[in-house]
């Protein structure tokens, strides 16, 4: 139990071009989702937390114009990267939770994001 | 402000070696405690989790992690290292809102 899933696990794009990434939850109803982004060698970022049917909450420092997060149902939240640049390549992961494991997230495969 | 520190960037055991990867929190932190492994260009994997219960936390792949409230400490250990055990490894704590991480420890297992 607990899977979420990541679409496309692999990306890549010419710059100036807008990316989606697609994040499920795969078999429970995740209230809330969570987007990260890890650079080579480091530790999560976290970019913004998005509960179901609200607007996401933005770390400081995440442009949200930038990074836009819709969590539409309770199984599916969307990142997607506007106007893509090189500087954006990462690895985007994301995590769910939901209301009977509050105080554990559940992780996806992630995300590898290449702009040209 | 809540923070986990994992002491050791990269740690190099032998195979068959006790495995010691070390991890503090600070004591705003609540006690929730979390040991990940990441493999290459994946994502976060669960070992275990440390949740107020026993002190002693078993996981999977033969890993264990003990609470010590008085040194502030949630190390991971193995008594004996794999060479599937080669990987990235991060400490959690869970803030108020979102989990904290350490900076990570890769693990390298010699033959």
């Amino acid at each position: 139990g607990a899977v979420v899933s990541q679409h496309p696990s692999r990306v890549i794009c010419k710059s100036g071009t807008s990316v989606k990434i697609e994040c499920r939850s795969l078999d429970f109803q995740a209230t809330t989702m969570f987007w990260y982004r890890q650079f080579p060698k480091q530790s999560l970022m976290l970019m913004a937390t998005s509960n179901e049917g609200s607007k996401a909450t933005y770390e400081q420092g995440v442009e949200k114009d930038k990074f836009l997060i819709n969590h539409a149902s309770l199984t599916l939240s969307t990142l997607t990267v506007t106007s893509a640049h090189p500087e954006d390549s990462s690895f985007y992961i994301c995590s769910a939770r939901s209301s009977y494991s509050y105080n554990e997230q559940f992780f996806g495969p992630g995300t590898r994001l290449t702009v040209l | 402000a809540q923070s986990v520190t994992q002491l050791g960037s990269h740690v190099s055991v032998s195979e068959g070696a006790l495995v010691l990867l070390r991890c503090n929190y600070s004591s705003s932190v609540p006690p929730y405690l979390f040991w990940y492994v990441q493999y290459p260009n994946q994502g976060l994997q669960l070992l275990l989790k440390y949740t107020s219960a026993a002190t002693l936390v078993k996981g999977i792949n033969g890993f264990e992690a003990e609470f010590k409230k008085s040194e502030t400490s949630f190390h991971l250990t193995k008594p004996s290292a794999h060479m599937s055990d080669a990987a990235e490894y991060f400490c959690a704590g869970q803030g108020a809102q979102k989990l904290v991480f350490g900076q990570g420890t890769r693990l390298t297992i010699n033959p």
